[in-house]
Protein backbone atom coordinates (compact mmCIF):
# COMPACT_ATOMS: atom_id res chain seq x y z
CA UNK A 1 0.00 0.00 0.00
CA UNK A 2 1.17 3.23 -1.03
CA UNK A 3 1.89 5.61 1.89
CA UNK A 4 3.33 9.48 1.14
CA UNK A 5 4.39 11.37 4.16
CA UNK A 6 5.16 14.88 4.09
CA UNK A 7 7.55 16.42 6.90
CA UNK A 8 7.49 18.86 8.26
CA UNK A 9 3.71 19.23 9.43
CA UNK A 10 4.37 22.83 10.12
CA UNK A 11 6.58 25.71 8.71
CA UNK A 12 7.33 29.26 10.12
CA UNK A 13 9.30 31.57 8.20
CA UNK A 14 10.55 35.05 7.89
CA UNK A 15 9.32 36.57 4.35
CA UNK A 16 11.97 36.61 1.96
CA UNK A 17 13.51 32.75 3.29
CA UNK A 18 13.58 30.04 0.72
CA UNK A 19 10.76 27.15 1.54
CA UNK A 20 12.04 23.71 1.13
CA UNK A 21 8.99 20.83 1.39
CA UNK A 22 9.50 17.59 1.68
CA UNK A 23 7.71 14.60 0.35
CA UNK A 24 8.39 10.97 0.44
CA UNK A 25 6.49 7.81 -0.48
CA UNK A 26 7.14 4.30 -0.28
CA UNK A 27 6.30 2.45 -3.60
CA UNK A 28 7.98 4.12 -6.18
CA UNK A 29 6.17 2.50 -9.05
CA UNK A 30 4.08 6.05 -9.43
CA UNK A 31 2.54 7.49 -12.63
CA UNK A 32 2.93 10.98 -11.68
CA UNK A 33 3.32 12.98 -8.20
CA UNK A 34 1.29 16.29 -8.25
CA UNK A 35 2.05 19.24 -5.64
CA UNK A 36 -1.06 21.17 -4.55
CA UNK A 37 -1.88 24.38 -2.30
CA UNK A 38 -4.89 24.52 -0.30
CA UNK A 39 -6.12 27.79 1.41
CA UNK A 40 -8.29 28.02 4.66
CA UNK A 41 -11.77 27.10 3.51
CA UNK A 42 -11.04 26.04 -0.01
CA UNK A 43 -10.34 23.25 -2.14
CA UNK A 44 -7.31 22.49 -3.92
CA UNK A 45 -5.36 24.16 -6.43
CA UNK A 46 -2.36 22.62 -8.48
CA UNK A 47 0.71 23.82 -8.35
CA UNK A 48 3.20 21.61 -10.43
CA UNK A 49 2.83 18.08 -12.09
CA UNK A 50 5.93 15.99 -12.30
CA UNK A 51 5.81 12.89 -14.76
CA UNK A 52 7.41 9.67 -13.56
CA UNK A 53 9.95 10.35 -16.33
CA UNK A 54 11.19 13.71 -15.59
CA UNK A 55 13.40 14.84 -12.50
CA UNK A 56 11.68 18.35 -12.36
CA UNK A 57 9.34 20.62 -13.04
CA UNK A 58 9.35 24.62 -12.49
CA UNK A 59 6.67 28.05 -12.35
CA UNK A 60 7.88 31.15 -11.49
CA UNK A 61 9.02 30.49 -7.76
CA UNK A 62 8.24 27.16 -7.56
CA UNK A 63 10.66 24.08 -8.78
CA UNK A 64 9.49 20.60 -7.41
CA UNK A 65 12.40 17.98 -7.53
CA UNK A 66 11.43 14.32 -8.21
CA UNK A 67 13.84 11.40 -7.05
CA UNK A 68 11.64 7.98 -8.08
CA UNK A 69 14.23 5.64 -6.67
CA UNK A 70 14.35 7.31 -3.59
CA UNK A 71 10.82 7.91 -2.90
CA UNK A 72 11.33 10.98 -2.22
CA UNK A 73 10.19 15.08 -4.39
CA UNK A 74 11.35 18.48 -2.95
CA UNK A 75 9.07 21.63 -3.22
CA UNK A 76 11.21 24.74 -3.45
CA UNK A 77 9.32 28.11 -3.47
CA UNK A 78 11.95 31.38 -3.64
CA UNK A 79 12.20 34.45 -1.90
CA UNK A 80 8.65 33.47 0.02
CA UNK A 81 5.79 36.41 0.25
CA UNK A 82 3.02 36.23 3.39
CA UNK A 83 0.80 35.29 -0.10
CA UNK A 84 2.45 31.91 -0.10
CA UNK A 85 1.25 31.18 3.96
CA UNK A 86 -0.97 28.33 2.83
CA UNK A 87 -0.98 24.23 2.99
CA UNK A 88 0.95 22.31 0.57
CA UNK A 89 0.02 18.67 -0.33
CA UNK A 90 1.87 16.35 -2.11
CA UNK A 91 0.12 13.35 -4.00
CA UNK A 92 1.77 10.24 -5.81
CA UNK A 93 -0.56 9.18 -9.23
CA UNK A 94 -0.22 4.70 -9.25
CA UNK A 95 -1.82 3.80 -12.97
CA UNK A 96 -2.25 0.52 -11.43
CA UNK A 97 -5.35 1.39 -9.63
CA UNK A 98 -5.70 4.59 -10.72
CA UNK A 99 -5.83 7.29 -8.22
CA UNK A 100 -4.14 9.66 -6.20
CA UNK A 101 -2.58 9.02 -2.34
CA UNK A 102 -2.56 11.78 -0.16
CA UNK A 103 0.53 13.38 2.16
CA UNK A 104 -1.04 14.47 5.61
CA UNK A 105 0.50 18.13 3.97
CA UNK A 106 2.76 21.09 5.14
CA UNK A 107 1.21 24.10 6.77
CA UNK A 108 3.55 27.09 5.97
CA UNK A 109 3.42 30.51 7.44
CA UNK A 110 5.52 33.21 6.10
CA UNK A 111 5.72 36.26 8.21
CA UNK A 112 6.04 39.72 6.88
CA UNK B 1 -14.35 28.52 -17.64
CA UNK B 2 -13.24 25.02 -17.17
CA UNK B 3 -12.94 23.22 -14.22
CA UNK B 4 -15.11 20.99 -11.69
CA UNK B 5 -18.56 22.11 -10.14
CA UNK B 6 -19.91 21.03 -7.22
CA UNK B 7 -23.65 21.47 -5.41
CA UNK B 8 -24.49 22.56 -2.76
CA UNK B 9 -21.55 24.44 -1.28
CA UNK B 10 -22.17 24.43 2.82
CA UNK B 11 -25.62 21.48 3.70
CA UNK B 12 -26.40 20.44 6.95
CA UNK B 13 -28.34 17.60 7.71
CA UNK B 14 -30.16 15.34 10.36
CA UNK B 15 -28.92 12.00 11.44
CA UNK B 16 -31.24 9.52 9.05
CA UNK B 17 -31.57 11.83 6.27
CA UNK B 18 -30.40 11.36 2.71
CA UNK B 19 -29.03 13.41 0.04
CA UNK B 20 -26.74 13.73 -3.30
CA UNK B 21 -23.71 15.76 -3.92
CA UNK B 22 -23.45 16.62 -7.31
CA UNK B 23 -20.33 17.20 -9.20
CA UNK B 24 -20.41 18.49 -12.92
CA UNK B 25 -16.55 18.96 -15.12
CA UNK B 26 -16.31 20.72 -18.44
CA UNK B 27 -12.22 19.24 -19.32
CA UNK B 28 -13.21 16.26 -21.13
CA UNK B 29 -11.75 14.39 -18.75
CA UNK B 30 -12.39 10.49 -18.25
CA UNK B 31 -11.65 9.84 -14.59
CA UNK B 32 -13.12 11.65 -12.07
CA UNK B 33 -12.87 11.14 -7.97
CA UNK B 34 -14.86 11.57 -4.47
CA UNK B 35 -12.93 12.55 -2.02
CA UNK B 36 -13.55 13.53 1.87
CA UNK B 37 -11.07 15.37 3.71
CA UNK B 38 -11.11 15.25 7.54
CA UNK B 39 -8.94 17.04 10.30
CA UNK B 40 -5.97 14.90 11.18
CA UNK B 41 -6.61 12.20 8.57
CA UNK B 42 -5.83 14.29 5.31
CA UNK B 43 -7.56 13.19 2.40
CA UNK B 44 -9.30 10.06 1.26
CA UNK B 45 -10.60 8.59 -1.24
CA UNK B 46 -14.61 7.38 -1.03
CA UNK B 47 -15.37 6.26 -4.69
CA UNK B 48 -13.69 6.90 -8.13
CA UNK B 49 -15.01 6.19 -11.72
CA UNK B 50 -12.26 5.68 -14.49
CA UNK B 51 -14.48 6.47 -17.42
CA UNK B 52 -17.73 6.74 -18.25
CA UNK B 53 -20.03 3.85 -17.12
CA UNK B 54 -17.62 2.24 -14.46
CA UNK B 55 -17.18 2.95 -10.45
CA UNK B 56 -14.57 2.01 -7.70
CA UNK B 57 -14.18 2.10 -4.23
CA UNK B 58 -11.69 3.23 -2.54
CA UNK B 59 -10.29 3.53 0.84
CA UNK B 60 -13.61 4.73 2.64
CA UNK B 61 -16.94 3.91 0.50
CA UNK B 62 -18.67 2.96 3.60
CA UNK B 63 -22.50 4.86 3.74
CA UNK B 64 -21.88 6.19 0.00
CA UNK B 65 -23.18 5.56 -3.01
CA UNK B 66 -22.28 6.94 -6.78
CA UNK B 67 -23.97 7.84 -9.88
CA UNK B 68 -21.83 8.53 -12.81
CA UNK B 69 -24.16 9.75 -15.07
CA UNK B 70 -22.55 10.92 -18.04
CA UNK B 71 -18.75 11.97 -18.70
CA UNK B 72 -19.27 15.24 -17.56
CA UNK B 73 -21.41 14.33 -13.95
CA UNK B 74 -20.52 12.13 -10.72
CA UNK B 75 -22.87 12.04 -7.73
CA UNK B 76 -21.67 11.36 -4.31
CA UNK B 77 -25.27 9.70 -2.12
CA UNK B 78 -25.68 9.58 1.76
CA UNK B 79 -28.67 7.14 1.86
CA UNK B 80 -28.67 7.52 5.52
CA UNK B 81 -26.69 10.19 7.01
CA UNK B 82 -24.74 9.71 9.79
CA UNK B 83 -22.75 12.12 12.52
CA UNK B 84 -19.18 10.51 11.12
CA UNK B 85 -20.03 11.67 8.01
CA UNK B 86 -19.37 15.31 8.82
CA UNK B 87 -16.65 16.35 6.71
CA UNK B 88 -15.36 18.75 3.20
CA UNK B 89 -16.41 16.46 0.24
CA UNK B 90 -14.27 17.31 -2.68
CA UNK B 91 -14.71 15.81 -6.27
CA UNK B 92 -12.00 15.81 -8.80
CA UNK B 93 -11.32 15.21 -12.46
CA UNK B 94 -8.37 13.62 -14.33
CA UNK B 95 -7.30 13.17 -17.70
CA UNK B 96 -4.01 11.32 -18.73
CA UNK B 97 -0.86 13.36 -18.73
CA UNK B 98 -3.11 16.26 -16.93
CA UNK B 99 -2.96 17.29 -13.39
CA UNK B 100 -6.08 16.06 -11.31
CA UNK B 101 -8.13 19.22 -10.87
CA UNK B 102 -10.36 19.72 -7.78
CA UNK B 103 -13.69 21.55 -7.54
CA UNK B 104 -14.20 23.79 -4.54
CA UNK B 105 -16.11 21.08 -1.87
CA UNK B 106 -18.96 20.86 -0.35
CA UNK B 107 -19.20 21.29 3.63
CA UNK B 108 -21.44 18.83 5.27
CA UNK B 109 -22.65 19.18 8.88
CA UNK B 110 -24.49 16.23 9.83
CA UNK B 111 -26.32 16.62 13.46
Amino acid sequence: KQEVTQIPAALSVPEGENLVLNCSFTDSAIYNLQWFRQDPGKGLTSLLLIQSSQREQTSGRLNASLDKSSGRSTLYIAASQPGDSATYLCAVFKAAGNKLTFGGGTRVLVKP
Amino acid sequence: NAGVTQTPKFQVLKTGQSMTLQCAQDMNHNSMYWYRQDPGMGLRLIYYSASEGTTDKGEVPNGYNVSRLNKREFSLRLESAAPSQTSVYFCACWGRQQPQHFGDGTRLSIL
